[in-house]
């Protein structure tokens, strides 16, 4: 079935420094792959998504991209600030109504 | 246009008791999914509908576990004689199309069971 690994589970940066947050999937029909973000108690919530048709996209401080050949996908993140801190799930969503999400990773940006 | 509701915020139930737990989606959205959230873990997809229809319930268990989309009015999670081990945030989300084609989802807050 659909399966989506991410790493790290936890990444510590330097206030300033950017931070890269890597996702794979096993499902070739995959064509949709967002990114939340959740504060700790908070809702998930969606900061960026890209689409199969595209290799990245940006928006201001944040980027995706999708390597489909290799099945990889990944945020980055520069210029961190400690309101960064949080847990970013990334996910994904092919020919099923169903999107898989991965494990989570924990972002702590240090002041 | 208001977000994804989902009400309770905290609900405390003892053992054997029922949970109710309901989500209206976002206005003119007709795809709900539940999911739920234990500590320090991933989002689990529970069960995918739409108005009036369960699509998927993959997610589910079989047993004491049942939502519903009815036609008017929000999306209701019930879990009938709950356990300790349902103690967990459970969140909705809505999307305006869910089908073959990949729109957004959107949460709702989630609701925080715990099962004493």
């Amino acid at each position: 079935g659909e399966n989506v690994e991410q790493h790290p589970s936890t990444l510590s940066v330097q206030e300033g420094d950017s931070a890269v947050i890597k996702c794979t999937y096993s499902d070739s029909a995959s064509n949709y792959f967002p990114w939340y973000k959740q504060e700790l108690g908070k809702r998930p919530q969606l900061i960026i998504d890209i689409r199969s048709n595209v290799g990245e996209k940006k928006d201001q401080r944040i980027a995706v991209t999708l390597n489909k050949t290799a099945k990889h996908f990944s945020l980055h993140i520069t210029e961190t600030q400690p309101e960064d801190s949080a847990v970013y799930f990334c996910a994904q969503k092919g020919g099923s109504y169903i999107p898989t999400f991965g494990r989570g990773t924990s972002l702590i940006v240090h002041p | 246009n208001a977000g994804v509701m989902q009400n309770p915020r905290h609900l405390v139930r003892r053992r054997g008791q029922e949970a109710r737990l309901r989500c209206s989606p976002m206005k003119g959205h007709s795809h709900v999914y539940w999911y739920r959230q234990l500590p320090e873990e991933g989002l689990k997809f529970m069960v995918y509908l739409q108005k009036e229809n369960i699509i998927d319930e993959s997610g589910m268990p079989k047993e004491r576990f049942s939502a519903e989309f009815p036609k008017e009015g929000p999306s209701i999670l019930r879990i009938q004689q709950v356990v300790r081990g349902d103690s967990a945030a459970y969140f909705c989300a809505s999307s305006y199309y869910g089908g073959g084609s990949s729109y957004e989802q959107y949460f709702g807050p989630g609701t925080r069971l715990t099962v004493t």
